[in-house]
């Protein structure tokens, strides 16, 4: 049975202050592992998507890595804009579908 | 394109009653899929389609939920009858999986709450 985790549970960081998220995660075959970003009363939104280790995507302040066990969102230079719930998830091999994690609640504060 | 729509946003019924979610994919997507997030659990799969066709309903809690696609541009999730505990916010997506196209795109949710 896959299985995602995520670590912290939750994460206050002040303005400028970098952090890094972490997704470990246990599935027979990686097909891919997904990163969204999900703000209070709206669904998720999709950030990147990692398919081998070694694997890097970056989007503004976010960056993405990938490993056999793990991935890590790195937050440079945070902005309170940043502030939401970041999911991970992972697609099996012969799957179709989505195994999400329970998320990292990010408050940046000004 | 709109994104994926899910209607009604918000939902408040009392126990016993019948509740429908309503849902329409991106056009051109293939699968469709129906997620219920809740603190304790956080998202989890209920159902989903490829090409209008149920798949995998095992995460269907119990006989009570239904779902349907009709066709290639509506889905419906049926609650019959509700219970306090099916309160949660529910979430329909939607993808193409193809090569390099992997990734899900999720509706705004349905808030439901059964009192």
């Amino acid at each position: 049975e896959d299985q995602v985790t995520q670590s912290p549970e939750a994460l206050r960081l002040q303005e400028g202050e970098s952090s890094s998220l972490n997704c470990s995660y246990t599935v027979s075959g990686l097909r891919g592992l997904f990163w969204y970003r999900q703000d209070p009363g709206k669904g998720p939104e999709f950030l990147f998507t990692l398919y081998s280790a070694g694997e890097e995507k970056e989007k503004e302040r976010l960056k993405a890595t990938l490993t056999k066990k793990e991935s890590f969102l790195h937050i440079t230079a945070p902005k309170p804009e940043d502030s939401a719930t970041y999911l991970c998830a992972v697609r099996d091999s012969g799957y179709s579908t989505l195994t999400f994690g329970k998320g990292t609640m990010l408050l940046v504060s000004p | 394109d709109a994104g994926v729509i899910q209607s009604p946003r918000h939902e408040v019924t009392e126990m016993g009653q019948e509740v429908t979610l309503r849902c329409k994919p991106i056009s051109g997507h293939d699968y469709l899929f129906w997620y219920r997030q809740t603190m304790m659990r956080g998202l989890e799969l209920l159902i989903y389609f490829n090409n209008n066709v149920p798949i995998d309903d095992s995460g269907m809690p119990e006989d009570r939920f239904s779902a349907k696609m009709p066709n290639a541009s509506f889905s419906t999730l049926k609650i019959q009858p509700s219970e306090p505990r099916d309160s949660a916010v529910y979430f329909c997506a939607s993808s193409f999986l193809g090569v390099g196209n992997t990734e899900a795109f999720f509706g705004q949710g349905t808030r439901l709450t059964v009192v």
